[in-house]
């Protein structure tokens, strides 16, 4: 049962250009989730999803974009990379928003030089 | 304009005392609390959750207490252990909405 995946585990961008984080899920979760946590910070939502199709914003959501085409896949966009989306990027998921915990990826670490 | 990042907290705890670690919630319509344990270079991990009509439950070395009276939650851990070291959240969520995550507080154990 692989959970939350996540891919790429790593990534180092040049400033300007663009990429896809993707985050599967096999455990027919509606509710999923992505997070941004920089060194010595907690975590910040950037765009979550209510279920397939939708999407909505978090709390830091300038400079990305998600889309929910498929139920067990939640993508992550940066467009046009920037120096302060060097972070590391959590994709998580829950079977709804009422009552029940989030399972979280492994994380992507990106770095935009 | 820029925003300031928060810095985490930080307990320090011997091995083998009890360690608390305290979270304030915001949404008083929250019905549901979870505390996560991330350890480094790794994802949150589960480790407990309580309820709204709940005031405490017990996990294995873990306790949780929930006052929402103060929209309070605390974290217990007993006979801390060098493998508790780690940065512990708390989540809170409230029916058909998204979980919110705290800051996070970094538990040191010194051996």
């Amino acid at each position: 049962n692989a959970g939350v995946t996540q891919t790429p585990k790593f990534r180092v961008l040049k400033t300007g250009q663009s990429m896809t984080l993707l985050c599967a899920q096999d455990m027919n979760h509606e509710y999923m989730y992505w997070y941004r946590q920089d060194p010595g910070m907690g975590l910040r939502l950037i765009h979550y999803s209510v279920g397939e199709g939708t999407t909505a914003k978090g709390e830091v959501p300038d400079g990305y974009n998600v889309s929910r085409l498929k139920k067990q896949n939640f993508l992550l966009g940066l467009e046009s990379a920037a120096p302060s989306q060097t972070s590391v990027y959590f994709c998580a998921s829950s079977y709804s928003g009422t009552g029940d915990e989030a399972f979280f990826g492994q994380g992507t670490r990106l770095t935009v030089v | 304009g820029e925003s300031v990042g928060l810095h985490l907290p930080t307990l320090s705890v011997q091995e083998g005392d009890n360690s608390i670690i305290n979270c304030a919630y915001s949404n008083s319509a929250s019905d549901y609390f979870i505390w996560y344990k991330q350890e480094s270079g790794k994802g949150p991990q589960f480790i407990i959750d309580i309820r709204s009509n709940m005031d405490k439950r017990q996990g294995q070395r873990v306790t949780v207490l929930l006052n929402k009276t103060v929209k309070h939650l605390s974290l217990q851990i007993a006979a801390t252990q060098p493998g508790d070291s780690a940065v512990y959240f708390c989540a809170e969520g409230a029916h058909g909405n998204k979980l919110v995550f705290g800051a996070g507080t970094i538990l040191r154990v010194k051996s």
